[in-house]
């Protein structure tokens, strides 16, 4: 069956970096592209980019631009997010989600991964 | 950027009432809506892409309709575990962007 499983939660310091991973199964990794979603404590969805699987181009979104890089190890079907210089409103569920084009909608999500950002 | 206004922001329903969520966009987003089901510490999950096209396993109590910029989901027939967390998210344009959420209750 599909399965994004994604890594455990962090908890780092202000200007500090992570690394998050999304690894995929249950398909072939390369026919889908990859989002990402942010979401901080208790509130809505925001949508941060996405990176092409097959070709390894990411795309941010305007907010997610600088410190965000998407980044891919294909052969292993994963997908990494990673935030440099870490500051207290990165504190949030990070989700990879898997893109269904045509009609432009997440089918398969991870179980996100909660990053604290505390010093 | 297209913003996506969901409404309500809550809802109470008694089982086995029928409810709608509304999302409205700021401009045409041509049927490229789904709608989400999030509980709580989980992921979302998909109920209704392409405005109205039900996602395999997911119950037939749920249903989305609409065009343009006004889209609905429907409950019909409210049950425990239908209470969440509803986001609309239109794929239409980049960025892509999702509605507030609706937090629904059983009454």
């Amino acid at each position: 069956q599909i399965q994004l499983v994604q890594s455990g939660p962090e908890l780092k310091k202000p200007g500090e970096s992570v690394k998050i991973s999304c690894k995929a199964s249950g398909y072939t990794f390369t026919d889908y592209a990859m989002h990402w979603v942010k979401q901080a404590p208790g509130k809505g969805l925001k949508w941060m980019g996405w990176i092409n699987t097959y070709t390894g181009k990411p795309t941010y979104a305007d907010d997610f631009k600088g410190r965000f890089v998407f980044s891919l190890e294909a052969s292993a079907s994963t997908a990494n997010l990673q935030i440099s210089n870490l500051k207290n409103e990165d504190t949030a569920t990070y989700f990879c989600a898997r893109f269904r084009g045509g009609r432009g909608y997440f089918d398969y999500w991870g179980q996100g991964v909660m990053v604290t950002v505390s010093s | 950027d297209i913003q996506m206004t969901q409404s309500p922001a809550s809802l109470s329903a008694s089982l086995g009432e029928t409810i709608s969520i509304e999302c409205r966009a700021s401009e045409d987003i041509y049927s490229n809506l789904a709608w989400y089901q999030q509980k709580s510490g989980k992921s979302p999950q998909l109920l209704i892409y392409a405005a109205n096209r039900l996602q395999d396993g997911v119950p037939s109590r749920f249903s989305g309709s609409g065009s343009g910029t006004q889209y609905s989901l429907k409950i019909s027939g409210m049950q425990p575990e239908d209470e969440g967390d509803y986001f609309c998210l239109q794929g239409s344009k980049f960025p892509y962007t999702f509605g507030a959420g609706t937090k629904l209750e059983l009454k």
